[in-house]
């Protein structure tokens, strides 16, 4: 079956602009997430839905981060006033609840200039 | 506090040899350990997983890992390493009692000499 899918797979915008990124998880997983992975580093934890709802928001860096999940499926990550330190790859991962595997998306890759 | 740890940030490897990556983590329980593999410009796939029963877990691609709990190991091995095999690999923790998300570590970026 289909993958994570994510969009766009590379956004380059200028600083101060607003992006939305867009993932479709696997259908039938429940759980989505958002990691951000900078240059040379692993990814790190931004969000984690379970439904429509952001059950565990702890990793977002500050209020210019934002995302939802209307109706439990496709997920959207908004950064607003982007800053040159945003620039990464974006990576959202689905489950099929909760503690099990995540499954990854090939990420977008984010350039702010 | 909770932390996985890659030491090693670069190896290098003939084909055809073993491989051997360390992964350790920091945690008072047992936690989910996991195992990801990126290639250039690639999302994460994973190679295996751990959750409990038997200590050596077999993954895709001819990969094992074996964990330690005296140690706090999860270290990811090879026996005959291939020139795709190159790529860099990624150790995650899911610490049972921090919720959902997983701690990655830093990352092994493995080249593979032919």
């Amino acid at each position: 079956g289909a993958g994570v899918s994510q969009t766009p797979s590379n956004k380059v915008t200028e600083k101060g602009k607003y992006v939305e990124l867009r993932c479709d998880p696997i259908s039938g997983h429940t759980a989505l997430y958002w990691y951000r992975q900078s240059l040379g580093q692993g990814p790190e934890f931004l969000i984690y839905f379970q439904g429509t709802g952001a059950a565990d928001d702890s990793g977002l860096p500050n209020d210019r981060f934002f995302a939802v999940r209307p109706e439990g499926s496709v997920s959207t990550l908004k950064i607003q006033r982007t800053e040159r330190g945003d620039s990464a790859v974006y990576l959202c991962a689905s489950s099929l609840r909760g503690q099990e595997t995540q499954y990854f998306g090939p990420g977008t890759r984010l350039l702010v200039l | 506090a909770q932390s996985v740890t890659q030491p090693d940030i670069h190896i290098t490897v003939s084909e055809g040899a073993s491989l051997e990556l360390r992964c350790n983590y920091s945690y008072g329980a047992t936690p989910y350990l996991f195992w990801y593999v990126q290639s250039p410009g690639q999302g994460l796939q994973l190679l295996l997983k751990y959750f409990s029963g038997d200590t050596l877990v077999q993954g895709i691609k001819g990969f094992e890992a074996e964990f330690k709990r005296s140690q706090s190991s999860f270290n990811l091995r090879k026996p005959s390493v291939h020139w795709s095999d190159a790529a860099e690999y990624f150790c995650a923790v899911l610490f049972t009692g921090g919720g959902n998300k997983l701690t990655f570590g830093t990352g092994t970026q493995l080249k593979v000499e032919l």
